[in-house]
């Protein structure tokens, strides 16, 4: 299994509050990737890093921010949670392209609950 | 706009026999697909993978074929084993693209013994 972790595993919290997930690698992968996972959506792209610093929205970023001050660390931010964003937030990373391809492998998961 | 579906959400299959998971995608820029397994409460896991020049890649029990004219993609795991119960999910990216993943619903497989 590829070293990612994802801190916390489970959070209950509160409609306004700021929420923190932070998922960290062992492999010193170039890439990283937060995915939410919802029923009838499967995974969804919120945000992306393509190196420290580097960082791009994906395909449901509204409400989110990130950041990584570090190749280890990625943070995902919610300024002000909503109920909309109960869900299971993956990490991913990959790292060198293998014949051109990329392949990413994802961490345990963090089950967010907003009420 | 869904670019990737797996239209059936769940498949049964008897213990020793083929099961086929299949996914169709629409945006005809996607050149590299990719199958996921998930257990429950765990990150999906890396299954399989092809890319568009190819039409067939096989490890062991697993098989991805690709019909890039009729953008389709099925998995094929035979024979079917009771470990192999999860959910799957087909992904699609564009090999010149930013690394983006596209995940379709997934199906939830279930061998019966």
């Amino acid at each position: 299994d590829a070293g990612i972790t994802q801190s916390p595993r489970h959070k209950v919290t509160e409609t306004g509050t700021p929420v923190t997930l932070r998922c960290h690698q062992t492999e010193n992968h170039r890439y990283m990737y937060w995915y939410r996972q919802d029923p009838g959506h499967g995974l969804r792209l919120i945000h992306y890093s393509y190196g420290v610093k580097d960082t791009d929205k994906g395909e449901v970023s509204d409400g989110y921010s990130v950041s990584r001050s570090k190749t280890e660390d990625f943070l995902l931010t919610l300024e002000s949670a909503t109920s909309s964003q109960t869900s299971v937030y993956f990490c991913a990373i990959s790292g060198l392209k293998e014949r051109g391809t990329d392949t990413q492998y994802f961490g345990p998961g963090t089950r967010l609950t907003v009420l | 706009d869904q670019q990737v579906k797996q239209n059936s959400p769940s498949l049964s299959v008897q213990e020793g026999r083929i099961s086929i998971l299949n996914c169709d995608y629409t945006n005809s820029m996607f050149d590299y697909f990719l199958w996921y397994k998930k257990y429950p409460a765990e990150g999906p896991t890396f299954l399989i993978s092809i890319s568009s020049i190819k039409d067939k890649n096989e490890d062991g029990r697993f098989t991805v074929f690709l019909n890039k004219s009729a953008k389709h993609l099925s998995l094929h795991i035979v024979p079917s084993q009771p470990g192999d119960s999860a959910v799957y999910f087909c992904a699609a990216s564009a090999l010149r693209g930013a690394q983006k993943l596209v995940f379709g619903q997934g199906t939830r497989l279930t061998i019966n013994p």
